[in-house]
């Protein structure tokens, strides 16, 4: 079946825009992460939902990052004045409910880069 | 705080040979522990997890090990091949439900013809 799915693959853009990134789970997958990946570096925790709700959103650096899960299955990652050190790879992952137990199914990433 | 780190950032083995990925930890109360797999552009795949009441956990041609008094995990690889070329990470978490897991920066494993 069709896993995890992430658009657009690669986003430019410059300092200071807006930009949306779009996470596809696994249908079904009741829990959906968000993590950054700096070069050479882990991923880093951001954001994890449990349906529609945040329910952990302590790995969000500052308010300018936003995410939404409005209908418990797509979800989107929000960044207002981008800035050159929100250049990563931002990785979704999906789980079936969210137990520490469960597989976590990541996506292929989308890379930003802010010039 | 809550740490996880890798004590090498790379790792070059011979086709055929045995792989050990090591990782350190901080958090004396994590409690689950998962291995994955990046290869270059793509996410990070489950290889093998392990929880804290095991010592160690076996796989396909992978086993993973805890040592939870000097808190360290190993994963090794039996016989590598060529496919096992990536970068390696173990992540663990404290939480009883599956947020924020906490990631190493990760090793280049890279095999020899």
């Amino acid at each position: 079946g069709a896993g995890v799915s992430q658009t657009p693959s690669n986003k430019v853009t410059e300092k200071g825009k807006y930009v949306e990134l779009r996470c596809d789970p696994i249908s079904g997958h009741t829990a959906l992460y968000w993590y950054r990946q700096s070069l050479g570096q882990g991923p880093e925790f951001l954001i994890y939902f449990q349906g529609t709700g945040a329910a952990d959103d302590s790995g969000l650096p500052n308010d300018r990052f936003f995410a939404v899960r409005p209908e418990g299955s797509v979800s989107t990652l929000k960044i207002q004045r981008t800035e050159r050190g929100d250049s990563a790879v931002y990785l979704c992952a999906s789980s079936p409910q969210g137990a520490n137990t469960d597989t976590q199914y990541f996506g292929p990433g989308t890379r930003l880069t802010v010039l | 705080g809550e740490s996880v780190g890798l004590h090498l950032p790379t790792l070059s083995v011979q086709e055929g040979d045995n792989s050990i990925i090591n990782c350190a930890y901080s958090n004396s109360a994590s409690d689950y522990f998962i291995w994955y797999k990046q290869e270059s552009g793509k996410g990070p795949q489950f290889i093998i997890d392990i929880r804290s009441n095991m010592d160690k956990r076996q796989g396909q041609r992978v086993t993973v090990l805890l040592n939870k008094t000097v808190k360290h995990l190993s994963l090794q690889i039996a016989a590598t091949q060529p496919g096992d070329s990536a970068v390696y990470f173990c992540a663990e978490t404290p939480d009883n439900y599956g947020q924020n897991f906490v990631f190493g920066p990760g090793t280049r494993l890279s095999v020899l013809p």
